[in-house]
């Protein structure tokens, strides 16, 4: 039923060093996806999304890469920074398939940086 | 700018009792949200408002939850009767009415306890 799974509960990676968070979907229909952080006590931020003509998008210190063919698409960042520590929240959406804009969230993997 | 509020951050009811949350969205934002996230799992959907009309309520549990945004500013989401199965953090979204990226800026969230 659960339509995004991000199979790593947790992670942990060590300051300085490349974050690989991974995500897979199983609906075809899916044209946008999106990354969210959350800290405790927070609402998810918006990171970083990619459209499904692209294959990457790099902002900053964080790429996001989607393989259509494999429905899998994962979030590096580089370097990692201990304010990098928080949970992480893949989503996506049919908005242009369906036209809702409503989205499908993974069950987030938390990460942590150690200094 | 203010981001999106939500009201009250955390209730504590007993089953059978009522609750009504409520989700200030970004000023001149027409998309709201509401989304839940239970224990562990993943943020699900739960409908989306277009100015004041329901544009999208596929992801509403039951004919005890019901969300209304009186002229498409502020929305409440009120559980009638609550049950056990209600708890969770609610979390609502903003975006605006023309967004071509799809990002949704979230609200801290409502915590909400039955016992």
């Amino acid at each position: 039923d659960q339509q995004v799974k991000q199979n790593s509960p947790s992670l942990s990676v060590q300051e300085g060093r490349i974050s690989i968070l991974n995500c897979d979907y199983t609906n075809s229909m899916f044209d946008y996806f999106l990354w969210y952080k959350k800290y405790p006590a927070e609402g998810p931020t918006f990171l970083i999304s990619i459209s499904s003509i692209k294959d990457k998008n790099e902002d900053g210190r964080f790429t996001v890469f989607l393989n259509k063919s494999a429905k899998h698409l994962s979030l590096h960042i580089v370097p990692s920074q201990p304010g990098d520590s928080a949970v992480y929240f893949c989503a996506a959406s049919a908005r242009v398939v369906t036209g809702a804009n409503n989205l499908f969230f993974g069950t987030g993997t938390r990460l942590t940086v150690i200094p | 700018e203010a981001g999106v509020t939500q009201f009250p951050s955390h209730s504590v009811i007993e089953k059978g009792q009522t609750v009504t949350l409520r989700c200030d969205p970004i000023s001149g934002h027409d998309n709201l949200y509401w989304y839940r996230r239970v224990m562990g799992k993943e943020i699900k959907f739960l409908l989306h408002f277009v100015k004041e009309s329901k544009q999208d309520e596929s992801g509403m549990p039951n004919n005890r939850f019901l969300a209304e945004r009186t002229g498409g500013t502020y929305s409440t989401l009120k559980v009638q009767p609550a049950e056990l199965e209600d708890s969770g953090v609610y979390f609502c979204a903003s975006s605006p009415g023309t967004s071509g990226a799809g990002e949704q800026y979230f609200g801290p969230g409502t915590r909400l306890t039955v016992t």
